[in-house]
């Protein structure tokens, strides 16, 4: 497709299952972006991939998160023995990359993960 | 601490008049700004970035300007149009030092009243 495509659109789960969430950027983007946003928030960042090396993880909040991008495209990330708190939206971007430059990240429309 | 900060959570404007939205930041080392559009249960959409070599971007009604000795930036529409209703974002990232996440204000919620 043309833009970033996630899935699933809206995901609920009972506190301290896992859940995975899917991101497909754009064609021939380098670098993925993961975001995730509490209600009347802006997007917080979680991680960053450059191909499949995941360069930053610092937004991480914990280490129940985890991201991978093995193959350079498509990207999960992960969440483990999940909290109310982990309720949000999670949003992913890409972008053509670094080395060409400033580029805008083009965001898919994210999953919306509630936790009961 | 807010990084990014958008200090109006709502404006109202009537159709065919301009918009001005503002948005200021605390951290020196931001030098690439971007505004983004987003409608309820869409991501944000890509709409007009700056980068801190400049101080004005145009593209079409959408015109960013920054300020970088006050740390504020501004996105003026114009005319504004009801179908800009939506809440816009503000964001940057400090590109040249390597750090290519992207940080956030709030969000304006633009109204536009026919």
């Amino acid at each position: 497709g043309a833009g970033v495509s996630q899935s699933p659109r809206y995901k609920v789960a009972k506190r301290g299952q896992d859940v995975a969430l899917r991101c497909d950027p754009i064609s021939g983007h380098v670098s993925l972006f993961w975001y995730q946003q509490a209600l009347g928030q802006g997007p917080e960042f979680l991680t960053y991939f450059q191909n499949e090396a995941q360069l930053d993880k610092s937004g991480l909040p914990s280490d129940r998160f985890f991201a991978e991008r093995p193959e350079g495209s498509v990207s999960t990330l992960k969440i483990q023995r999940t909290q109310q708190e982990d309720s949000a939206v999670y949003l992913c971007a890409s972008s053509l990359g670094a080395v060409t430059g400033n580029q805008p990240q083009h965001f898919g429309d994210g999953t919306r993960l509630s936790i009961l | 601490d807010q990084q990014v900060k958008q200090n109006s959570p709502s404006l109202s404007v009537q159709e065919g008049r301009i918009s001005i939205l503002n948005c200021d930041y605390t951290n020196s080392m931001f030098d690439y700004f971007l505004w983004y559009k987003k409608y309820p249960a869409e991501g944000p959409t890509f709409l007009i970035s700056i980068s801190s070599i400049k101080d004005k971007n145009e593209d079409g009604r959408f015109t960013v300007f920054l300020n970088k000795s006050a740390k504020h930036l501004s996105l003026h529409i114009v005319p504004s149009q009801p179908g800009d209703s939506a809440v816009y974002f503000c964001a940057a990232s400090a590109w040249g030092a390597g750090s290519y996440q992207l940080t956030f204000g709030k969000g304006t919620k633009l109204s536009v009243i026919p």
